[in-house]
């Protein structure tokens, strides 16, 4: 079956410190894998996609992402943590032949201790 | 470029009533979901447009929920009669074709009480 997981539903982290936030995919298909980011009460948005090509793939706000295919994973890092990273952030996984059905992760949360 | 527009920000309603949430896509985005968010079940897709025709409504809950498109700019998602289990936040998304990354509004919350 496909599906994505992010094992952390929640994550708390000092500002300033490391950030990695886990997904997990099971996916029949070659690829595409995003994360966006939902601050309160605002919609998702993009934070950054992989397509194809190289693993390591940089987005908006400092982040990054790895796609391992051996472990079928998509984490999502940032060296240094801002208060204003403080969001819920999806990590989602659909097929690489424009198929529009996106797999959802369920989120995880992340909390910034000051 | 204004993103993607939703009205209301927030719906508050009884249960019976109908009700109707719009959204203006990104001009040029061929594509529109309408979504459906939920702390139980997380973002469910409920309706996928492309060029104005609907291609998948299986998400649709059930016969009380309706949506159209009836231009490129416009697109309506109507639940009639409402209930208390409709209570959620509901996101369009548009973008430039099926596979290309989404575009979310700010969403509608919808209560029914």
């Amino acid at each position: 079956a496909q599906s994505v997981t992010q094992p952390d539903i929640h994550i708390t982290v000092s500002e300033g410190a490391s950030l990695e936030l886990r997904c997990n995919y099971s996916y029949g298909a070659t690829p595409y894998l995003f994360w966006y980011v939902q601050s309160p009460g605002q919609g998702l948005q993009l934070l950054l996609k992989y397509f194809s090509g190289d693993t390591l793939v940089q987005g908006i706000k400092g982040f990054e992402a790895e796609f391992k295919r051996s472990q079928s994973s998509f984490n999502l890092r940032k060296p240094s943590v801002h208060w204003s990273d403080a969001a819920e952030y999806f990590c989602a996984v659909g097929a690489a032949d424009s198929n529009y059905q996106l797999i959802w992760g369920a989120g995880t949360k992340l909390i910034i201790k000051p | 470029d204004a993103g993607v527009i939703q009205s209301p920000r927030h719906e508050v309603t009884e249960m019976g009533q109908e009700v109707t949430l719009r959204c203006k896509p990104i001009s040029g985005h061929n594509s529109l979901f309408w979504y459906r968010q939920t702390m139980m079940r997380g973002l469910e897709l409920l309706i996928y447009f492309n060029n104005n025709v609907p291609i998948d409504d299986s998400g649709m809950p059930e016969d009380r929920f309706s949506a159209k498109m009836p231009n490129a700019s416009f697109s309506t998602l109507k639940i009639q009669p409402s209930e208390p289990r409709d209570s959620a936040v509901y996101f369009c998304a548009s973008s430039r074709t099926g596979g290309s990354p989404l575009h979310f509004g700010n969403g509608t919350r919808l209560t029914v009480t």
